[in-house]
Parts: structure tokens; sequence; C-alpha cells
């Protein structure tokens, strides 16, 4: 079985400012990791996700994320956060390459102060 | 973008009644999932359809059921409502038969219960 846990429901950063949303996950078998963003009224939009290869992957909009095993983590960084970054973010696990439904985090709601 | 759309965007309904939502794939995508985000939380997977067929229930009890078409639209229904089955209701689309590496996520229809 797999879980996300997402530390801080609610991150607020200045305009300019490092980004950093934590994500621990717990999985049984290799996992495929994800972030997904949601603006106000809409559905989810696919940020970056990690399946093989490269721990360090990179995103849209300058998100980037790095898998750490050892740690069981896959937090998401932006090293300049902007006013249009402001909106729900959600961590989300899959397991078996894939082959099963995804299982997000409660989400971190990310503020931006001009 | 996505081109996944689902029908209607806003609904309310009262206890005891029965809902039908619509999503609409895109051409091609075999794979049809539908996940339930109530208010402050992370989506929650309910099923998924591969043509046609169910092969993926998430812990929701029977009274939610699904229908996948071959014209690559699909319904979930979702019988003698509750107070709790308020929620965000979201469609994804995926091409391949199972996995999640490539899913589209439609808006999502908002149901209210009263």
């Amino acid at each position: 079985a797999q879980s996300v846990t997402q530390l801080g429901s609610h991150v607020s950063v200045s305009e300019g400012a490092l980004v950093l949303l934590r994500c621990n996950y717990s999985s049984s078998v290799p996992p495929y990791l994800f972030w997904y963003v949601q603006y106000p009224n809409q559905g989810l939009q696919l940020l970056l996700k990690y399946t093989t290869g490269a721990t360090l992957v990179k995103g849209i909009n300058g998100f980037e994320a790095e898998f750490k095993k050892s740690e069981t983590s896959f937090h998401l960084t932006k090293p300049s956060a902007h006013m249009s970054d402001a909106a729900e973010y959600f961590c989300a696990v899959s397991g078996y390459s894939g082959n099963t439904p995804l299982v997000f985090g409660k989400g971190t709601r990310l503020s931006v102060i001009a | 973008e996505t081109g996944v759309t689902q029908s209607p965007t806003h609904l309310i309904k009262t206890r005891g009644q029965q809902v039908t939502l619509r999503c609409s794939s895109q051409s091609g995508h075999n794979t049809v999932s539908w996940y339930q985000q109530a208010l402050g939380q992370g989506p929650q997977f309910i099923f998924q359809y591969y043509r046609e067929e169910e092969n993926g229930r998430g812990n929701f009890p029977p009274r939610f059921s699904g229908l996948q078409f071959p014209n690559y639209s699909s319904e979930l229904n979702v019988n003698a409502l509750e107070l709790d089955d308020s929620a965000l209701y979201l469609c994804a689309s995926s091409p391949g038969s199972l996995g999640t590496e490539k899913l589209f996520f439609g808006s999502g229809t908002q149901l209210s219960v009263l």
C-alpha cells in the first residue's frame, strides 16, 4: 500500500523567494511520484513526475523535485516564486510501475505575497 | 487544455436522490478513472474502467457505479446520495491500459448534497 504525507497545509512565501513544498511517501514497491497543481475551480495539472532514472526531475513553470529514496521524500522546489504560483499543490504516489491508482496527499496551499 | 471535459460543472441534489456525472475523454484514451475530492482533501480514487470494463476500485460502496462507452465517454452514478457525498468529482483519462504515467484530468463536477 502507498501513502503520502505533505508537511504543511499552508505555505506562504514572498514573491521572488524560494518555494519549498514537502512530500514524504510510503510505498512497499518502487514508487512513481508526481506533483500536481490545482488552480481555483479547475482540475489537476501535472507539474512533474518521477518514474525511473534521474532522481532530479524538472517540470513546468520552473518547478523541480528530487527523489530521495533514503529519506522517502519528493520535495518540490522553485528558486523564485511568482504571484501566478499561488495554488493548491498535491503530491501523489503510484506503485508497480504506475499500474496502481494515484494516492494523493492532502495538499499544500501556496500563497505568494507581493 | 487536457481534452477531458466534464458535465455539469455544478450540481445540487438532496439526500437520497441519484445523480449521474459525465466525462468525455480524448479520442484514443481507453482508460478512464474517477476521483472524489472532498473539501480540503486530496483526490481519492473511486474506480477505473478500461475498454468498458471496471478494472480497479477504491474504498467506495457499491452505490457508486460507472459506465464507459465506446465513444470515449463515461459516467459516474451515485445512488442514495448522502451529505458526505458533497465533493468535487474528477475524471481522468489515459491512453494506456493501466498506469498513471499519463493522466489527463478534467476540471471536475462540484456536487452539493443538501
